[in-house]
């Protein structure tokens, strides 16, 4: 079956600094979402991306984070400046032309020291 | 407000028993309802949905579960657990445009041989 691929798996960044964690949906997919989920809470929406644009966002998606699909194949979750509650695991996952199925990755732990 | 609770935070049951994990939802809308499961170190894998008809659906490795309007629930069951079922399971529910999903915080399941 065709995967959403994440990378890295791990990442351990000081407070304050930029993270990129990147994402290749499936390739022919059009919906593109990031998800998180701090240990031990819900897995908790971020964002939604489609027609290379931002569809919905949730309030935890603040001025810090933005996404990008810089290519084709890539989409990309962007965080400015890093606070300590920012770690989390994030997910990405990604939902063909009907988009009632989604797709995840299995996710990159973000660690903020 | 759109929310999906799950009681059980963990739940043991021995290889070869019944199972059933709790969802209750509240949604204001017609709910799209999901399990995903998560293996560690994997990402989120759809075990099923219910959009609407028959109320009991039939998932992936054995699993099932059933919409009850009336309650708000939607219960995931298997008759006879394996122990590579062993995971932590999550239920959704999905906007009306599956722009987002509102995910519960999950029950994770200990097989005992």
């Amino acid at each position: 079956e065709p995967e959403v691929t994440q990378t890295p798996s791990h990442q351990v960044t000081q407070m304050g600094q930029e993270v990129i964690l990147r994402c290749v949906p499936i390739s022919n997919h059009l919906y593109f979402y990031w998800y998180r989920q701090i240990l031990g809470q819900k897995v908790e929406f971020l964002v939604s991306f489609y027609n290379n644009e931002i569809s919905e966002k949730s309030e935890i998606f603040d001025d810090q984070f933005s996404v990008e699909r810089p290519d084709g194949s890539n989409f990309t979750l962007k965080i400015r400046s890093t606070k300590l509650e920012d770690s989390a695991m994030y997910f990405c996952a990604s939902s063909g032309t009907t988009n009632e199925k989604l797709f995840f990755g299995s996710g990159t732990q973000l660690s903020v020291l | 407000a759109q929310s999906v609770t799950q009681p059980d935070i963990h739940i043991t049951v021995s290889e070869g028993a019944s199972l059933e994990l709790r969802c209750n939802y509240s949604y204001g809308a017609t709910p799209y309802l999901f399990w995903y499961v998560q293996s560690p170190g994997q990402g989120l894998q759809l075990l099923l949905k219910y959009f609407s008809g028959d109320t009991l659906v039939q998932g992936i490795k054995g699993f099932e579960a059933e919409f009850k309007r009336s309650q708000s629930s939607f219960n995931l069951r298997k008759p006879s657990v394996h122990w590579s079922d062993a995971a932590e399971y999550f239920c959704a529910v999905g906007a009306y445009n599956f722009n987002k999903f509102y995910f519960g915080s999950g029950t994770k399941l200990n097989v005992k041989p």
